[in-house]
């Protein structure tokens, strides 16, 4: 059982770039994440997803997309890397109910020059 | 003012010392995560409250609903269990929000 793949783990991208970042979990989870970690902050949310076909915005959701075509991945997009985008991105997924453990994928360290 | 608090923000310990991880949120809750990140970054769950302890080894995790308040404890401490504990509260929804951490070590 694979639980959480996300990759790449490490990705170096010049201003302007785009590219997508991956994340799939074979638990049938309905609720998918991605967040962001930076020195001296907490995890913050990007987007987030309740199930296939949904998707919502976080706290901090610009300069990215995602889309949820299927209950199993959950893509986030950069869409014109910024330098401001330097961080360690988290993909997570549970079953949705309150009261169940989340899981991780591994994160990917992003550097934008 | 963050609606997760931890405390300390760092700590450093002895090996074989009990240590206590602080975590106070302002907001009503249904459950509280802690989470360990060790070096190389990867997040795995602990434990999962929504009400009294629980505990799994050397380690336990309170929860008082009415204060708002969480610890984490370990007893024994070794050096392996340097890493980030991270505290996470289920507040609105299915949404997670976070504390900065605690940077834990452990000195042999």
């Amino acid at each position: 059982n694979a639980g959480v793949t996300q990759t790449p783990k490490f990705q170096v991208l010049k201003t302007g770039q785009s590219m997508t970042l991956q994340c799939a979990q074979d638990m049938n989870h309905e609720y998918m994440s991605w967040y962001r970690q930076d020195p001296g902050m907490g995890l913050r949310l990007i987007h987030y997803s309740v199930g296939a076909g949904i998707t919502d915005q976080g706290e901090v959701p610009n300069g990215y997309n995602v889309s949820r075509s299927t209950t199993e991945d959950f893509p986030l997009r950069l869409l014109s890397a910024a330098p401001s985008q330097t961080s360690v991105y988290f993909c997570a997924s549970s079953s949705g109910h309150l009261n169940t453990e989340a899981f991780f994928g591994q994160g990917t360290r992003l550097t934008v020059v | 003012k963050n609606e997760v608090e931890q405390s300390p923000q760092n700590l450093t310990a002895q090996e074989g010392e009990f240590i206590t991880i602080n975590c106070s949120y302002s907001v009503g809750i249904s459950a509280l995560h802690w989470l360990q990140q060790h070096p190389g970054g990867g997040i795995v769950s602990l434990f999962m409250l929504s009400s009294g302890k629980k505990k799994h080894g050397r380690l336990i995790a309170t929860i008082n609903i009415q204060e708002k308040h969480s610890s984490l404890h370990i007893t024994a401490s070794h050096p392996r269990d340097s890493a980030v504990y991270i505290c996470a509260v289920f507040a609105s929804g299915s949404r997670l929000t976070f504390g900065e951490g605690t940077q834990l070590t452990v000195n042999p």
